[in-house]
C-alpha cells in the first residue's frame, strides 16, 4: 500500500539525551523523505530531507540515515532541548501512487527539563 | 517569516456559505498543493497544481473546488460544506511538483463549520 509506518507515537526523554524516530516505506521506487516539526497550533516546518542515493545526513543536532534495502529511514536528535518538544512526520514520495508524497502518523516528542 | 501567505487565518462559516481560501507565494515555486489536517493527524494531500494546471486531485468531494489562477496564487472554494469538513487546511509549494522536493507549508486556515 502506499503508508509510510511511523513508530513511536509519542517518545518522552531528559533533557539532554538523544532521541531516535523510526519510519518505514513500502514503494521501492521512493527517492525522497522530509522530516517536518509542527509546534502547537503552527504550521509543518522541513528540518531535514535525504535523497536515495545518500546514506545520512546531518545538521547540526539532527540527522537522518536511510537504508534503502530495509526500506526505513530514522530521524535522530542529539543533546535534545526542551524547545525541540513537538510533532514530528516523516514522508515519503510514494511514485506509484501518483508522484505523491504520504506522511507518516507523527511522533509527539516531549524534552522533559 | 513565512514565505506561504495563507488567508484568512481563521474561518467560521454555516453549511450553506459559500467562501474561498487564498495561498500565495513569491518563491518563484512553480507546483502548489492543498492539505486537510485534522487535530493530532498528518496533512491529508487533497490537490495538486503543477504548471498552474491541476494534476492530483485525491478523490475529494466536489464541495471543494480548487483555482490556481497564476502561478503565484492557490484558491479553494468552499460550498455547502460539512462539519467533518472542520480542520486545518494548509497550503504549500515546492518548485516542481514530482514530490521531490522540499515544500513549504504555509500557517494555514483553521475552517469551523457550524
Amino acid at each position: 500500500g502506499e503508508n509510510v509506518e511511523q513508530h513511536p507515537s509519542t517518545l518522552s526523554v531528559q533533557e539532554g539525551d538523544s532521541a531516535v524516530i523510526k519510519c518505514t516505506y513500502s514503494d521501492s521506487a521512493s527517492n525522497y523523505f522530509p522530516w517536518y516539526k509542527q509546534e502547537l497550533g503552527k504550521r509543518p516546518q522541513l528540518i531535514i530531507d535525504i535523497r536515495s542515493n545518500v546514506g545520512e545526513k546531518k545538521d547540526q543536532r539532527i540527522a537522518v540515515t536511510l537504508n534503502k534495502t530495509a526500506k526505513h529511514f530514522s530521524l535522530h536528535i542529539t543533546e535534545t532541548q526542551p524547545e525541540d518538544s513537538a510533532v514530528y512526520f516523516c514522508a515519503a514520495r510514494i511514485r506509484e501512487y501518483g508522484n505523491k508524497l504520504v506522511f507518516g502518523a507523527g511522533t509527539i516528542l516531549r524534552v522533559k527539563s | 517569516d513565512t514565505e506561504v501567505t495563507q488567508t484568512p487565518k481563521h474561518l467560521v462559516m454555516g453549511m450553506t456559505n459559500k467562501k474561498s481560501l487564498k495561498c500565495e507565494q513569491h518563491m518563484g515555486h512553480r507546483a502548489m498543493y492543498w492539505y486537510k489536517q485534522k487535530a493530532k493527524k498528518p496533512p491529508e494531500l487533497m490537490f495538486v497544481y503543477s504548471y498552474e494546471k491541476l494534476s492530483i486531485n485525491e478523490s475529494v468531494p466536489s464541495r471543494f473546488s480548487p483555482e490556481c489562477p497564476n502561478s503565484s496564487l492557490l484558491n479553494l472554494h468552499l460550498h455547502a460544506l460539512q462539519p467533518e469538513d472542520s480542520a486545518l487546511y494548509l497550503c504549500a509549494s515546492s518548485q516542481e511538483g514530482t514530490a521531490n522536493q522540499p515544500q513549504h507549508f504555509g500557517d494555514g486556515t483553521r475552517l469551523s463549520i457550524l
